[in-house]
């Protein structure tokens, strides 16, 4: 049963980047789209962005091209960049795998506060 | 973008009782790609149903999802105890994809 893990700080100050790695074991990321997805109280779920293993990205508007992610395929990670954060970044910071667009496994999700 | 407005905000019921949730898009949902997920505290959320009415595997057939266009609706039938927890919907036929605020389900 493929299973997917957040890993990276649960703290990031104000203005600098953060950085969270999505570790899969029990099956690859080879052929699929990976996705990051944040919650919080106020916003609820936020879609941020996508890899597919082809290497296209996509990624949402709303987030004003601050988001980059990646992938290492050899090691069956995938990766989000955000710059420039702000409280309002703080967030459970969730990463998915999916056939085509839909979301059918989640991480545990990682909590992440933006605070000095 | 697709603007996804679930109602009620709460409801509330008791086992045993069928639970109707609603999901309306801004505008119509490309390819029937809408999905549900269930949430409980503390986890992230499970695909229940995608393509409007397509179960996910492992998932029992009281839940059952319909709709089209824009209208569309998520029905637990014979509500057990773990089916209480809160319930969004997805479109994930337009980039960006969006989720509704969530039902949540109450005893």
């Amino acid at each position: 049963q493929v299973q997917l893990q957040e890993s990276g700080p649960g703290l990031v100050k104000p203005s600098e980047t953060l950085s969270l790695t999505c570790s899969v074991s029990g099956g690859s990321i080879n052929g699929f789209y990976c996705s990051w997805i944040r919650q919080t109280p106020g916003k609820g779920l936020e879609w941020i962005g996508y890899i597919h293993h082809s290497g296209t990205t996509n990624y949402n508007p709303s987030l004003n091209n601050r988001v980059t992610i990646s992938h290492d395929t050899s090691n069956n990670q995938f990766s989000l960049k955000l710059t420039s954060v702000t409280a309002a970044d703080s967030a459970i910071y969730y990463c998915t795998r999916g056939h085509g667009w839909l979301t059918d496994t989640w991480g545990q999700g990682i909590l992440v506060s933006v605070s000095s | 973008e697709i603007v996804l407005t679930q109602s009620p905000h709460t409801l509330s019921l008791s086992p045993g009782e069928r639970a109707t949730l609603s999901c309306r898009a801004s505008q119509s949902i490309v390819r029937d790609y809408l999905a549900w997920y269930q949430q409980k505290p503390g986890q992230a959320p499970t695909l229940l149903i995608f393509a409007i009415s397509t179960r996910a595997t492992g998932i029992p057939d009281r839940f059952s999802g319909s709709g089209s266009d824009t209208d569309f609706t998520l029905t637990v039938n014979t509500l057990e105890p773990e089916d209480f927890a809160v319930y969004y919907c997805q479109q994930y036929g337009s980039a960006p994809l969006t989720f509704g605020g969530g039902t949540k389900l109450e005893i």
